[in-house]
């Protein structure tokens, strides 16, 4: 099955500076793949996603980059601000599989220093 | 605010008890996933239903079961319950227009004493 290394767990940043959290999947076959953001005691929300299609996607200041070659993908936030303190996941999904559910890294708990 | 609805938020149950979580999809969505977040194993998919049938199992104990009614609301039914079954428990949608994106509902919080 899937397998979705995710780094770092922990990324301290200056409020305003940027932030970059990579992960690496297993399975050629995963085509799909979101980033969800995790606040305490919240639900995983949706902030963006690649199709393996495309090389990168970019929504306000969040952008992610896919290297189908390397399997792996990566989440960049500009500009960083206090409301983007949480924990963000990535996940990796093979939608021509059948069906199945998402792989989940292990997160990144990222915070935002003023 | 996804969409998705979840019952109940809490739970606070004992060992070798049985409970029942119920989610709601998003309005048109055809599918619903179960998720077990927990600090040690992380969010591992459970199971998938579709239109009503059952469409994948993940990592899903034999003591866990689903099923999806004919209205796509969606229950899982946990048994013989452990102290490790404590953890968050969501359910996520898709099957809209674009039936990749999963969104998630906001979770039942199963405590086993």
């Amino acid at each position: 099955g899937e397998n979705v290394e995710q780094h770092p767990s922990t990324l301290s940043v200056q409020e305003g500076d940027s932030a970059v959290i990579k992960c690496t999947y297993s399975d050629s076959a995963s085509n799909y793949f979101p980033w969800y953001k995790q606040e305490l005691g919240k639900r995983p929300q949706l902030i963006i996603d690649i199709r393996s299609n495309v090389g990168e996607k970019k929504d306000q200041r969040i952008a992610v980059t896919l290297n189908k070659t390397a399997k792996h993908f990566s989440l960049h936030i500009t500009e960083t601000q206090p409301e983007d303190s949480a924990v963000y996941f990535c996940a990796a999904f093979d939608s021509g599989g059948g069906a199945d559910g998402l792989t989940f890294g292990k997160g990144t708990h990222l915070i935002i220093q003023p | 605010d996804s969409g998705v609805t979840q019952t109940p938020k809490h739970l606070i149950t004992a060992t070798g008890q049985r409970v029942t979580l119920r989610c709601s999809p998003r309005s048109g969505d055809l599918s619903v996933y179960w998720y077990q977040q927990s600090l040690d194993q992380g969010l591992q998919f459970l199971i998938q239903y579709y239109n009503g049938e059952e469409r994948a199992k993940g990592n899903i104990l034999e003591r866990f079961s689903a099923q999806q009614f004919p209205d796509l609301h969606s229950e899982l039914n946990l048994s013989s319950l452990e102290l490790g079954d404590s953890a968050l428990y969501f359910c996520a949608s898709s099957g809209g227009g674009r039936a990749y994106e999963q969104y998630f509902g906001p979770g039942t919080r199963l405590t086993v004493t």
